[in-house]
């Protein structure tokens, strides 16, 4: 049992470039997250899918995308990357009933020159 | 502004003692909190957790500690092990946002052989 992967771990871009980050969950979950953590400021909420199809914007949503096409993927587009995107990133996912922890992937470190 | 906060970027501890780690929130709403324990270059891993409707929560050497009319909670680990040096992050949820987790800024705690 895998549980919530992310593709890649680590990923070098220039300004101005696109990429996407892939996060796989095999536990039938229905609530996705990805965060990012930069130093000083905990994890924050990028955006959320509280089910296939579903998309939400969290706390900091400027300069990212997201799509849901599938239960078990929950896919972070940077259409055009900027310094400020250097971060870790992380993807979550709850079933979807309240008062559960999250299980979290492994992260994606990116780094934007 | 941020609704969870950890005032403590860092701690040590000795090893055999108690280990404390706090926690502040602002947002009234909050009704379900939770612990996670990272070590560098992984994801966050679930901890402990607690409802609203109870004020103590205990696994074994972790003991969750919640002040609803302070907006507090605090970590107990007894006796703390070198192999709880990790960054401890709070989160905190409340049944009417989407189930969106927001974290504090982490406290990295080192115990002492």
């Amino acid at each position: 049992n895998a549980g919530v992967t992310q593709t890649p771990k680590f990923r070098v871009l220039k300004t101005g470039q696109s990429m996407t980050l892939l996060c796989a969950q095999d536990m039938n979950h229905e609530y996705m997250y990805w965060y990012r953590q930069d130093p000083g400021m905990g994890l924050r909420l990028i955006h959320y899918s509280v089910g296939e199809g579903t998309t939400a914007k969290g706390e900091v949503p400027d300069g990212y995308n997201v799509s849901r096409l599938k239960k078990q993927n929950f896919l972070l587009g940077l259409e055009s990357a900027a310094p400020s995107q250097t971060s870790v990133y992380f993807c979550a996912s709850i079933p979807g009933s309240w008062n559960t922890e999250a299980f979290f992937g492994q992260g994606t470190r990116l780094t934007v020159v | 502004d941020q609704q969870v906060k950890q005032n403590s970027p860092s701690l040590s501890v000795q090893e055999g003692r108690i280990s404390i780690l706090n926690c502040d929130y602002t947002n009234s709403m909050f009704d379900y909190f939770l612990w996670y324990k990272k070590y560098p270059a992984e994801g966050p891993t679930f901890l402990i957790s607690i409802s609203s409707i109870k004020d103590k929560n205990e696994d074994g050497r972790f003991t969750v500690f919640l002040n609803k009319s302070a907006k507090h909670l605090s970590l107990h680990i007894v006796p703390s092990q070198p192999g709880d040096s990790a960054v401890y992050f709070c989160a905190a949820s409340a049944a009417n946002t989407g189930n969106q987790f927001y974290f504090g800024t982490g406290t990295s705690l080192t115990v002492i052989p």
